[in-house]
């Protein structure tokens, strides 16, 4: 079945210590982004790319690190400058041929520090 | 300015009644795009239900309506004959297309809990 996969689903980081986060998608999806979520909170953008080997900040971008080396994957690295880095992370794709496409979201991976 | 509102942290809802989750969105563009997603305790997030601005009609999806009212900036989901499964986190989006399309503006969710 076509969809998003993230990975792991739990995810813990030592201080100073940068930690990536896995997201592949298989629905042939040009955009890909990554939220933040924590608790009690809506989604907040860190990271898009429309395209490979391009991608954006979002609204909350520092402390963060992407690539975009294949469409399919759109891995996050949590960097030690991250100083709150404990959150629910969602990765998400979507088509670029209309403000009508939703984004379809992974499961998520839940990072905390140890 | 908060570009999506949802002032109803949590409600409690009977089994089987229609529910009203209220979204009121604040833009400048005329062309923008509004979505609901629900968010179940396993943290996924699911799509629900899509309104464009230049849209006439409410959309439907099953179950789910979009009350969408432009003049007042409000965009509504009822969830009609409400189910246990129901229960869960519930988001409303804005994507503002004059700036391209790539970011969603999300509130801050609804929970809502399906009494038996």
């Amino acid at each position: 079945d076509g969809g998003i996969t993230q990975s792991p689903k739990y995810l813990f980081r030592k201080e100073g210590q940068n930690v990536t986060l896995s997201c592949e998608q298989n629905l042939n999806h040009d955009a890909m982004y990554w939220y933040r979520q924590d608790p009690g909170q809506g989604l907040r953008l860190i990271y898009y790319s429309q395209i490979v080997n391009d991608f954006q900040k979002g609204d909350i971008a520092e402390g963060y690190s992407v690539s975009r080396e294949k469409k399919e994957s759109f891995p996050l690295t949590v960097t030690s400058a991250q100083k709150n880095p404990t959150a629910f992370y969602l990765c998400a794709s979507s088509t670029l041929t209309g403000g009508d496409q939703p984004q379809h979201f992974g499961d998520g991976t839940r990072l905390s520090i140890l | 300015a908060q570009k999506i509102t949802q002032t109803q942290p949590g409600m409690f809802v009977q089994e089987k009644e229609a529910v009203t989750l209220d979204c009121t969105y604040d833009t400048s563009d005329q062309s923008y795009s509004l979505f609901w997603y629900k968010q179940p305790s396993s943290g996924e997030m699911i799509f629900l239900i899509y309104q464009g601005s230049y849209d006439e009609q409410n959309a439907t999806e099953g179950r789910y309506s979009l009350n969408f009212q432009k003049a007042r900036k409000s965009a509504n989901l009822v969830i009609s004959a409400s189910q246990l499964g129901d229960s869960a986190m519930y988001f409303c989006a804005m994507r503002e297309l004059s700036f391209g399309n790539e970011k969603l503006t999300f509130g801050t969710g609804t929970r809502l809990t399906i009494i038996p």
